[in-house]
């Protein structure tokens, strides 16, 4: 099964409001990635956070993370019409060769 | 512009006509790999490479070959393509040998095996 899920699944909000994703793991990670992708295109890295680290901000972008409870979020502040599309955490666990994504919260921000 | 590209980005083929989708990164990165984007399954890895000549196994090899003869490229083969490798697949690259590290996507490749 996906080491990392996000949820929820899907997230509508008005323009201006704040948006929170969360991304559930559940083995010890060394660290933690956000990305974006937009329909039908390639994702983008939005935000990386260590195992050691609790928070880190990124322009509008929030990101926590809490090794205690294997769990992430992402909070958008002041969202967009422009920030409507997929976000995806992946994590990078112990010696494994690649990071594992997880299927991803669609965002719509509604204009 | 720093960017992996990949070719072609959409096709229509039939099951068994083998084809080949190019990945190339102009940022020197030593790893590079190939996932494979499906509804509700999220992306899942289908081959790496750690650097030239050295290739593995993602999550998802079965029906796929890569190759790795230059640093730059990486292309994904379908040998015998089956309606079940329809998808959406997209390539990536990070710098060093860091495989836990930031990933640069390309933009996609979007497949339909008839």
């Amino acid at each position: 099964s996906q080491q990392g899920e996000e949820d929820p699944q899907a997230l509508s909000i008005q323009e201006g409001e704040n948006a929170t994703m969360n991304c559930s793991y559940k083995t010890s990670i060394n660290n933690l990635q956000w990305y974006r992708q937009n329909s039908g295109r390639g994702l983008v890295h939005l935000i990386l956070i260590r195992s050691n680290e609790r928070e880190k901000h990124s322009g509008r972008l929030r990101v926590t993370l809490d090794t205690s409870k294997k769990s992430s979020s992402l909070l958008i502040t002041a969202s967009r019409a422009a920030d409507t599309a997929s976000y995806f955490c992946a994590t990078g666990f112990g010696s494994a060769r690649q990071l594992t994504f997880g299927s991803g919260t669609q965002l719509t921000v509604l204009p | 512009e720093a960017q992996v590209t990949q070719n072609p980005r959409y096709l229509i083929t039939v099951t068994g006509k083998k084809l080949t989708v190019t990945c190339s990164q102009n940022m020197n990165h030593e790893y590079m790999s190939w996932y494979r984007q499906d509804p509700g399954l999220g992306l899942r890895q289908i081959y790496y490479s750690m650097n030239v000549e050295v290739t593995d196994k993602g999550d998802v090899p079965e029906g796929y070959k890569v190759s790795r003869k230059e640093k730059r490229n990486f292309p994904l083969i379908l040998e015998s393509p089956s309606p079940n490798q329809t998808s959406l697949y997209f390539c990536a690259s990070t710098p060093g040998t860091g495989r836990q590290e930031t990933q640069y996507f390309g933009p996609g490749t979007r497949l339909l095996v008839l």
